[in-house]
């Protein structure tokens, strides 16, 4: 069974920094690319980050750019984002989803939610 | 940026009834369109995908039509689980993979 479990998210202050991270379990994780996506509180879905399955390339929507990192540990079957330079409109509940296809997402975890408050 | 627009924002349905969804995108995205239902407190679960496949397990009372800007997703007969949020999403203009706004689908 594939489980994406996230974790990290807690209350941050403004200009404030965050790793959240995603355990993955039940597939091959190196065979595939991992993105995050997030929800604000009451909102939609937005698309964060894509990263390949090397980790080799990485791509990230235009309200994050030069913000967020993401990255993965092959070799613990672990994804990561880094967030830098928070803003109150990062807070938002943060999805790890596993890749078909650099295309749709077959599998979503529970989300962690990151806070950014004063 | 591909915007998706959802319409309705909201439908209100009666069990049993059909429910058709629409979602619409700012240029042609092709056949490259994906369905999600997210109940209240869980992630999203992927419905259909390349407009039209359905996703391993869903039910054949969803489907998917459309091409190029205009799309529907279908639920023939409402059951009691099915009243949830709906997304589409489009991935031709990848990697800027972006949502619609969502379709509330509330018990009449």
């Amino acid at each position: 069974e594939v489980q994406l479990v996230e974790s990290g998210g807690v209350v941050v202050q403004p200009g404030g920094s965050l790793r959240l991270s995603c355990a993955a379990s039940g597939f091959t994780f190196d065979d595939y690319a991992m993105h995050w996506v997030r929800q604000a509180p009451g909102k939609g879905l937005e698309w964060v980050s894509l990263i390949s399955w090397d980790g080799g390339s990485t791509y990230y929507a235009d309200s994050v750019k030069g913000r967020f990192t993401i990255s993965r540990d092959n070799s613990k079957n672990s994804l990561y984002l880094q967030m830098n330079s928070l803003r109150a409109e990062d807070t938002a509940l943060y999805y790890c989803a596993k890749d078909v296809s650099s295309s749709w997402f077959d599998y979503w975890g529970q989300g962690t939610l990151v806070t950014v408050s004063s | 940026e591909i915007v998706m627009t959802q319409s309705p924002a909201t439908l209100s349905v009666s069990p049993g009834e059909r429910a058709t969804l629409s979602c619409r995108a700012s240029q042609s995205v092709s056949s490259n369109l994906a369905w999600y239902q997210q109940k209240p407190g869980q992630a999203p679960r992927l419905l259909i995908y390349g407009a039209s496949t359905r996703a391993t397990g869903i039910p054949a009372r969803f489907s998917g039509s459309g091409s190029g800007t205009e799309f529907t997703l279908t639920i023939s007969s409402l059951q009691s689980e099915d009243f949830a949020v709906y997304y589409c999403q489009q991935y031709n203009n990848w990697p800027a993979l972006t949502f619609g706004g969502g379709t509330k689908v509330e018990i009449k």
